[in-house]
């Protein structure tokens, strides 16, 4: 059961460069999400999906692009990467339809993807 | 929005000790209270959660309390071992019935050192 998984585990890119962090879950959850982990900021939510062909922005989307074309993968694209885009991301899923508490419905992070850009 | 603020930052305690992480918020619909524990290298996990029809929950060393009056959140650790040592984040959400997205607004993350 490999749960929520991420790639690349770590990537360097310099400024203006266009990349891809990839995410699959396995669970069959219709909600989908990305945050970023800054130093002292907590995590902070980019952009979210609640099912296929269906996605929405979070706190802080600009620079960031998304796409849900099926229920697996939920890409987060950088098109034109910036210093301040380095961070720590993390994509998260869950199950819809159910309150959130640990004993029906829980989120399920995948282990990050840190990216700099230079 | 939601705004969510953590305290203390740090915290370092000796083995043995009780540890207490404290989260206050601001938007009284707030009804889902977790906190997750993030290890070196790792994405969070979900150690404990409470919905803001309880005010105290337990789980072996791990306890949360809730005041919604005052609109804050504590987590306390008792018996701390050095395994224990990672960042937790406290979060809040509105989340009725489970049919709506529920956007998680977290704190700002505290290091816990637990010292053998």
């Amino acid at each position: 059961n490999a749960g929520v998984t991420q790639t690349p585990k770590f990537q360097v890119l310099k400024t203006g460069q266009s990349m891809t962090l990839q995410c699959a879950q396995d669970m069959n959850h219709e909600y989908m999400s990305w945050y970023r982990q800054d130093p002292g900021m907590g995590l902070r939510l980019i952009h979210y999906s609640v099912g296929a062909g269906i996605t929405d922005q979070g706190e802080v989307p600009n620079g960031y692009n998304v796409s849900r074309s099926t229920t697996e993968d939920f890409p987060l694209r950088l098109l034109s990467a910036a210093p301040s885009q380095t961070s720590v991301y993390f994509c998260a899923s869950r199950l819809k339809g159910r309150p959130l508490l640990s004993s029906g419905n829980t989120i399920y992070f995948g282990e990050g993807s840190w990216l700099t850009v230079v | 929005g939601e705004n969510v603020e953590q305290h203390p930052s740090t915290l370092s305690v000796q083995e043995g000790d009780s540890a207490v992480i404290k989260c206050t918020y601001s938007d009284s619909a707030s009804n889902y209270f977790p906190w997750y524990k993030q290890e070196l290298g790792k994405g969070p996990q979900l150690i404990i959660d409470i919905r803001s029809n309880v005010g105290e929950k337990k789980d072996q060393r791990i306890a949360v309390t809730l005041n919604k009056t005052a609109k804050h959140f504590s987590l306390h650790i008792t018996e701390t071992q050095p395994e224990d040592s990672a960042v937790y984040f406290c979060a809040a959400t509105v989340n009725a019935g489970g049919t709506s997205y529920g956007k998680l607004t977290f704190g700002q993350g505290t290091i816990l050192t637990v010292h053998p």
